[in-house]
């Protein structure tokens, strides 16, 4: 059974930092991987999808990475800015068993200071 | 741009009403979703609908739940006889692909939630 895992939970940086966020996935058959931003009491935001077959896809300042061998995906924010604090939450989409559902995260809570 | 929308924001019930919450995916994609966040945990996929009928649904999707696609453009979740651990936000999502068409999917698209509570 797929387990999605994130690390750190929590994140505080100072603004104009580069930071990552990492998450780990135990299955490495997946279809995708799908990061998302979540404001307090707000819905999901999709940031970025990284199809099975690619190793990293941009956004602006955001950079995904995968690596299926070893379960991995990171979460690269350049240039970190206030407004970016929130929580970064990443899924996976699998082949076992699902018609195509996400597995999250429980997130990594970003805060980044003036 | 294209957005999920879900309503009512906010539901307040009590223990065995039944609740319906409402959705309208996006308006080109044919893959609808469930999932809930109860606070504080992660985000739980509940169930899948196409075609007009179910694809998937997790354990959590028991008896107490249906989903519906009424018309053309609302795709609902009832909760039968709502418990206290129901409580929780509930989130629709849409997308355009799904499974075994093509070598990949496309991105799922989430509403902002309704929340439940249940008292």
């Amino acid at each position: 059974k797929q387990e999605v895992t994130q690390i750190p939970a929590a994140l505080s940086v100072p603004e104009g930092e580069n930071l990552v966020l990492n998450c780990s996935f135990t299955d490495s058959a997946i279809y995708n991987l799908q990061w998302f931003r979540q404001d307090p009491g707000k819905g999901l935001t999709s940031l970025l999808l990284i199809q099975s077959s690619q190793r990293e896809q941009t956004s602006g300042r955001l950079n995904a990475s995968l690596d299926k061998s070893s379960g991995r995906s990171t979460l690269y924010i350049a240039a970190s800015q206030p407004g970016d604090s929130a929580t970064y939450l990443c899924a996976a989409r699998d082949y076992g068993g699902s018609q195509g559902n996400l597995i999250f995260g429980k997130g990594t809570k970003l805060s980044v200071k003036p | 741009e294209p957005e999920v929308t879900q309503t009512p924001s906010h539901q307040v019930t009590q223990m065995g009403q039944e609740v319906i919450l409402r959705c309208v995916p996006i308006s080109n994609h044919l893959y609808f979703y469930w999932y809930r966040q109860i606070l504080g945990q992660k985000v739980e996929f509940l169930v899948s609908f196409y075609n007009n009928e179910i694809s998937e649904k997790s354990e959590i999707f028991d008896d107490q739940f249906s989903v519906e696609r009424p018309d053309g453009s609302n795709f609902t979740l009832k909760i039968r006889s709502t418990k206290l651990e129901d409580s929780a936000m509930y989130f629709c999502a849409s997308s355009d692909l799904g499974r075994g068409q093509g070598s990949s999917y496309n991105e799922q698209f989430f509403g902002p939630g309704t929340r439940l509570t249940v008292l």
